[in-house]
């Protein structure tokens, strides 16, 4: 079974340039995860999706970071603007239930810097 | 309050030992408790899950949770250096969101 994947693996932009992750969940997994993780600190929920739908996008900066997730599979999410503290690395995950009790899993992750 | 917190490392333990990670969580409301080791410069990897009240072991590794205190941990038992990596609390709160605790670094020495 093909894992979560996630593209590209590195990016290097300015500040106040825009940039877009791509992600691609495990079949069949209905709900899906982007985490932003900034050195040091544990995985920061940005957006939760079930299917097409918004779970979650509590902490998610939206006057710049916007997400999607067509047709209920693959998911972008985007910066525009991005800022020096964007510089992050930034985590899709996928899990399969609707209900709480299942387990989700992390794609290579994306490591943005911002210079 | 943060909504998972963990004990606060670094922890540092010998090859051989037990190896004793903390988590506590905000919401009483929480189902679903997990537990990821996250070498350096890797994506998190889920390595126990536990649902209900009690131990859950797996292999070296067992999982006690307390729904009572909420309250969770994780006990690495013959560490080994292989052991030697960052441990994540996560937790489904009521709304199906999952959250991470901060992470706890663990070191074995040899």
């Amino acid at each position: 079974e093909a894992g979560v994947a996630q593209s590209p693996r590195y990016k290097i932009i300015e500040k106040r340039q825009s940039v877009a992750f791509w992600c691609n969940p495990i079949s069949g997994h209905a709900t899906l995860y982007w985490y932003q993780q900034i050195l040091g600190q544990g995985p920061k929920l940005l957006i939760q999706f079930q299917n097409n739908g918004v779970v979650d996008d509590s902490q998610l900066p939206k006057d710049r970071f916007s997400a999607e997730r067509l047709k209920g599979v693959d998911s972008t999410l985007k910066i525009q603007p991005a800022k020096l503290e964007d510089s992050a690395v930034y985590l899709c995950a996928s899990s399969s239930g609707q209900g709480a009790n299942t387990e989700a899993f992390f794609g290579q992750g994306t490591r943005l810097t911002v210079v | 309050q943060k909504e998972v917190e963990q004990n606060s490392g670094p922890l540092s333990v010998p090859e051989g030992a037990i190896a004793s990670l903390n988590c506590t969580y905000s919401d009483r409301g929480s189902q679903s408790f997990f537990w990821y080791r996250q070498y350096s410069g890797k994506s998190p990897e889920l390595i126990m899950s536990i649902y209900s009240n009690g131990d859950k072991e797996d292999g070296r590794f067992t999982a006690q949770l307390n729904k009572a205190s909420q309250y969770v941990s994780l006990l690495i038992r013959d560490s080994q250096p292989s052991d030697s990596a960052t441990y994540l609390c996560a937790v489904t709160m009521g709304d199906y969101k999952l959250s991470f605790g901060a992470g706890t670094t663990v070191t074995v020495r040899a």
